[in-house]
């Protein structure tokens, strides 16, 4: 398994304003996945983070809106930037063992 | 891309009863297809999956199904119980990777 601690758990911000959420595993992972879920809505991958490397984007999603780090192989942050309204949704970090996917807890934003 | 169409999105159900949730994929080159659950307020967890290269598989009071031709695959959960209630997600991926597509979610709710 794969323990997850992902940080802020939620919050309220202006929109215009920008947020950093925060991803730490247990172990040493190659990749690690940003994933958005709005409300009543599916789990819809943003982008892959890898170290080393930039992130890669999934179409629809774009780095200068969710800027990614991946400074080491177990930590990684998403920056969602210019908050709007739309932006209000549940983020979560996910890291894959063999076939399974574990996900933290998810950062529920709301964007006033 | 893969495409995986998820229904019903609402399902009730009387304690006891069994519950049935079909998805559908597009990509004939998927051949791991997970289940996952997500309690209301928690994050998403693996409850069972299957490979292409089997039908069926079992584990108590749930089973998944796989039709590699029609490309659609279902689980089943027989005997429903309270704690069975929370979203249910179907997901498609290939091997390299084992990156998910989810389908839309499945709502359960299982009345006492």
């Amino acid at each position: 398994s794969a323990v997850i601690s992902q940080k802020p758990s939620r919050d309220i911000c202006q929109r215009g304003t920008s947020l950093t959420i925060q991803c730490q595993v247990d172990s040493q992972v190659t990749m690690m996945f940003w994933y958005r879920q709005q409300p009543g809505q599916s789990l819809t991958l943003i982008a892959t983070a890898n170290q080393g490397s930039e992130a890669t984007y999934e179409s629809g999603f774009v780095i200068d809106k969710f800027p990614i780090s991946r400074p080491n192989l177990t930590f990684s942050t998403l920056t969602v930037s210019n908050m709007s309204p739309e932006d209000s949704s549940i983020y979560l970090c996910s890291v894959r063992r063999d076939t399974e996917a574990f996900f933290g807890q998810g950062t529920r934003l709301t964007v006033v | 891309g893969e495409n995986v169409e998820q229904h019903p999105s609402t399902l009730s159900v009387q304690e006891g009863d069994s519950a049935v949730i079909k998805c559908t994929y597009s990509d004939s080159a998927s051949n791991y297809f997970p289940w996952y659950k997500q309690e209301l307020g928690k994050r998403p967890q693996l409850i069972i999956d299957i490979r292409s290269n089997v039908g069926e598989k079992k584990d108590q009071r749930i089973a998944v199904t796989l039709n590699k031709t029609a490309k659609h695959f279902s689980l089943h959960i027989t005997e429903t119980q309270p704690e069975d209630s929370a979203v249910y997600f179907c997901a498609a991926s290939k091997g390299g990777s084992y990156i998910p597509t989810f389908g839309r979610g499945t709502s359960l709710i299982v009345h006492p």
